[in-house]
């Protein structure tokens, strides 16, 4: 079945600064690659999301990319705010079949 | 609109209970997910539903886990005999139409969070 790993486990940054958060995938099969942001006690929340006909999509402040050929793809947050500081979940799926998620990033920004 | 919700929030039960937790989607979504999270873990897949038929049940665990969604809408996963390994947060998530084609973002409700004493 699919595996995917995270990295790093936590991450702190200034604010201003940029956050990037790493995944791999085990399954070629998989073409849908998810983030969510999970905040203490709260439900996970779909930040962005790509698919695998696709090497980039931006939303304002955040960004993903996907390596089809390496099986990784990457979050990355620019001009990080505290209001940032969250759980992070990368996910990955085949068509039709459940997220397979990584075990999280813990983001800490600080003023 | 109102999304996915669950009940109840919290449920404290002693070992060798039975519980059941409730899921309702949102309304027109025809896949239902369950998942569960242990602390400072991913959420980990459990059963899949489309329509009112499991599509994948390959994720639970064991045999005292059951899921069911009778009608298409509302599904309710029942454990037996609990045990102390089972205290996690269990979350539901829906979609409007995974197809062969494609994935369709997973709509998560807050989860229930299940402590076995």
């Amino acid at each position: 079945g699919e595996n995917v790993e995270q990295h790093p486990s936590t991450l702190s940054v200034q604010e201003g600064d940029s956050a990037v958060i790493k995944c791999t995938y085990s399954d070629s099969a998989s073409n849908y690659f998810p983030w969510y942001k999970q905040e203490l006690g709260k439900r996970p929340q779909l930040i962005i999301d790509i698919r695998s006909n696709v090497g980039e999509k931006k939303d304002q402040r955040i960004a993903v990319t996907l390596n089809k050929t390496a099986k990784h793809f990457s979050l990355h947050i620019t001009e990080t705010q505290p209001e940032d500081s969250a759980v992070y979940f990368c996910a990955a799926s085949r068509p039709g079949y459940a997220l397979n998620f990584g075990k999280g990033t813990s983001l800490l920004v600080t003023p | 609109g109102a999304g996915v919700s669950q009940t109840p929030s919290n449920k404290v039960t002693e070992k060798g209970k039975y519980v059941e937790l409730r899921c309702d989607p949102i309304s027109g979504h025809t896949a239902l997910y369950w998942y569960r999270q242990s602390l400072g873990q991913g959420p980990e897949f459990l059963i899949y539903f489309q329509g009112t038929g499991a599509a994948d049940d390959s994720g639970l665990p064991n045999d005292r886990f059951f899921a069911v969604r009778p009608e298409g809408s509302v599904s309710t996963l029942k454990i037996q005999r609990t045990e102390r390994g089972d205290s996690a947060v269990y979350l539901c998530a829906s979609s409007l139409t995974p197809h062969f084609a494609a994935s369709d973002t997973q709509y998560f409700g807050p989860g229930t969070r299940l402590t076995v004493l």
